[in-house]
């Protein structure tokens, strides 16, 4: 069983306002991942980490932020939230950066900002 | 490039039907294929895995097989149950072109298995 955890799992909030999602992950692992799940499920990865102090923008362009200070955590912020970031986001993370690697992924914290 | 295409839903069986889930990819090199499986109000968890040309990947009933020469990883299940009713993903983990241990996702898969 993977020990991820994001919160909150549902957020609403108004246009303009700061928010951080957060995620831990108890496994140890190196590598996180931050997805942006579209109503059509399509995935998009937006950012990923290799370990503290290592942060890299994904493929899908994203006005979100996030830092990895500690090795469980790897929070994202979004400075100043929009309707355009309606969406879920998911969090992973990975034991190593092999190809054969298994991803585990969070519940996903569903957002919509109106 | 990297690319996941897989067959477009949603798909709808009865209990006991047949699954297949079509997956076929494009990548330089040998990448490892995936099936994720999303339950509805969860995230994705590994459903199977397969790391090299020729290996099938299995769990509760489903496989996969790793086909080089068709590019193919396709999703098949002999008897589904409602509880299979989900969203599966196939993707690909790259070992040449892309960051290590990046996944590339296809679209997704919606499953509903009527009693």
């Amino acid at each position: 069983e993977a020990d991820i955890y994001q919160t909150p799992r549902y957020l609403v909030i108004g246009t303009g306002k700061k928010i951080t999602l957060e995620c831990s992950q108890t496994m140890g692992h190196d590598k996180m991942y931050w997805y942006q799940q579209d109503p059509g499920m399509e995935l998009h990865l937006i950012h990923y980490s290799y370990g503290v102090n290592s942060t890299e923008k994904g493929d899908l362009s994203s006005e979100s932020t996030v830092s990895r200070i500690r090795t469980e955590h790897f929070p994202l912020t979004l400075e100043s939230a929009r309707p355009s970031h309606t969406s879920q986001y998911l969090c992973a993370s990975s034991a190593g950066t092999g190809v054969t690697d298994t991803q585990y992924f969070g519940p996903g914290t569903r957002l919509t900002v109106l | 490039g990297n690319s996941v295409t897989q067959m477009e839903g949603p798909v709808t069986l009865s209990e006991e039907a047949f699954l297949t889930i079509n997956c076929t990819y494009t990548a330089t090199g040998y990448p490892s294929l995936f099936w994720y499986v999303q339950y509805p109000g969860e995230g994705l968890q590994l459903l199977l895995k397969a790391t090299k040309a020729d290996d099938k990947g299995s769990n509760k009933g489903f496989e996969a097989t790793y086909r080089k020469e068709t590019t193919s990883f396709h999703l098949e299940k002999g008897s589904v149950q409602v509880s299979d009713s989900a969203v599966y993903f196939c993707a690909l983990s790259p070992n040449y072109g892309g960051s290590q241990g990046n996944l590339i996702f296809g679209k997704g898969t919606k499953l509903s298995v009527k009693p």
